[in-house]
């Protein structure tokens, strides 16, 4: 069955970087959009960033545009996420999801029918 | 902040019907397929509705979603104590580029 595990999370000072990993299986991860999905405490959902299934095209949200960067290795079944210049507003649990869809023109259909269980980031000095 | 605008909560009594609506615009709702989800407390979102109206495997016909114009709604019939919990619509937005969130309704069951 799909299984996707994050891992990475912790506490960071503000200021500071982390790099998140979400690891894929019972799927054939390079056929699928990966995609970050983040949600502060107490707080609603907010979608980060997705990746084509080639890692050729990255979409983010405006505000972790610049700082953050989503990555891929296919080879390794692996999603990252790397969090540079890091607020007190990106506390938050952060959950990778695949996709339904592969590539960019697919995307006006996308949706996530799995998740993995999410890692917390807490950024405070 | 969030481009889909929701109620922020909903009840009813057992047994009864709930709406929760989901309101956008012409660059995600109007033009593109709409999801909802189901967050159950400490737990990661489900997929409840994918594209309008469909239902993944697993998931009640209690459940349905429909879409009119810029503006779609999820309806939970025959209500029970396990629906309580968040819900979320969802679609990509062309302006943006992005995938964006309703900003959830909490359904409580009385």
């Amino acid at each position: 069955q799909v299984q996707l595990v994050e891992s990475g999370g912790g506490v960071v000072q503000p200021g500071r970087s982390l790099r998140l990993s979400c690891a894929a299986s019972g799927f054939t991860f390079s056929s699928y959009a990966m995609h970050w999905v983040r949600q502060a405490p107490g707080k609603g959902l907010e979608w980060v960033a997705v990746i084509s299934y080639d890692g050729s095209n990255q979409y983010y949200a405006d505000s972790v545009k610049v700082r953050f960067t989503i990555s891929r290795d296919n080879s390794e079944s692996t999603l990252y996420l790397q969090m540079n210049s890091l607020r007190a507003e990106d506390t938050a649990v952060y959950y990778c999801a695949r996709g339904y869809c592969s590539m960019t023109s697919c995307y006006p259909a996308e949706y996530f029918l799995h998740w993995g269980q999410g890692t917390l980031v807490t950024v405070s000095s | 902040q969030s481009v889909l605008t929701q109620p922020p909560s909903a009840s009813e009594t057992p047994g009864q019907r709930v709406t929760i609506s989901c309101s956008g615009s012409s660059s995600n709702i109007g033009s593109n397929t709409v999801n909802w989800y189901q967050q159950l407390p400490g737990t990661a979102p489900k997929l409840l509705i994918y594209n309008i109206n469909k239902r993944p495997s697993g998931v009640p016909d209690r459940f349905s979603g429909s879409k009119s114009g810029t503006s779609a709604s999820l309806a939970i019939s025959g209500l029970q104590s396990e629906d309580e919990a968040d819900y979320y619509c969802a679609a990509w937005d062309d302006s943006l580029n992005g995938y964006v969130f309703g900003t959830g309704t909490k359904v409580t069951v009385l």
